[in-house]
């Protein structure tokens, strides 16, 4: 299995829900990271977990809340989010986050905030 | 941090040849790769470099001058189905506290007609 999976593919939530993003990878992977793309851009770092410890938080906004339950699943806790937060959100895993590894990405989750 | 550079845009004939070039400033260079992202889909790994040479795999090439700042992307028989975003993106160590993860540039959209 080598494919990095995430929940739901589009969400449409108001800026006073509270939703739940989900990845999951069966590769044995032990970095996984959260990115976000808005149109036309290149993917920004947002988040790394490493051995399931936050590694990296680029100075995001505490509306977005990681969270890694375990070496296999990624989450991502959205709350009080503004409309400019509406973007393709991608999750991504490699073997290890201390060496050379490629990453491998999921299909993202289409996110719009009203 | 790294500055990459990289056209927004690029058309070609199918069958034909094109380089996409990547020109990057970093102050710890640890490593470039190339990715493919189609509209609303997740990027894929498409090479690596660390070492000034030339990767070769199958229709794609990747090239590195880590003394000029460097890379380019060569697709070669572009079929309909490479048109796509291509993203390049470096590494550098010094940028990320000693770990090992990737930024990327703005990446070229490149547009294959018949």
């Amino acid at each position: 299995d080598t494919e990095v999976t995430q929940t739901p593919k589009h969400l449409v939530m108001g800026m006073t829900n509270k939703k739940s993003l989900k990845c999951e990878q069966h590769m044995g992977h032990r970095a996984m990271y959260w990115y976000k793309q808005k149109a036309k851009k290149p993917p920004e770092l947002m988040f790394v977990y490493s051995y399931e410890k936050l590694s990296i938080n680029e100075s995001v906004p505490s509306r977005f809340s990681p969270e890694c339950p375990n070496s296999s699943l990624l989450n991502l806790h959205l709350h009080a989010l503004q409309p400019e937060d509406s973007a393709l959100y991608l999750c991504a895993s490699s073997q290890e986050m201390s060496s050379y590894n490629e990453q491998f990405f999921g299909p993202g989750t289409r996110l719009t905030v009203l | 941090g790294q500055n990459i550079d990289q056209p927004t845009e690029m058309t070609a004939t199918e069958g034909a040849i094109v380089q996409i070039n990547c020109t990057y400033q970093t102050s710890g260079f640890n490593g470039l790769f190339w990715y493919q992202q189609h509209a609303g889909e997740a990027p894929t790994f498409l090479s690596y470099n660390v070492l000034d040479g030339l990767e070769e795999k199958g229709r794609f090439s990747s090239f590195l001058s880590r003394s000029k700042g460097y890379s380019y992307l060569l697709l070669k028989e572009l079929q309909m189905k490479d048109s796509a975003s291509y993203l390049c993106a470096v590494r550098d160590r010094s940028a990320s506290g000693g770990s090992y993860i990737p930024t990327f540039g703005r990446g070229t959209s490149l547009i294959v007609h018949p």
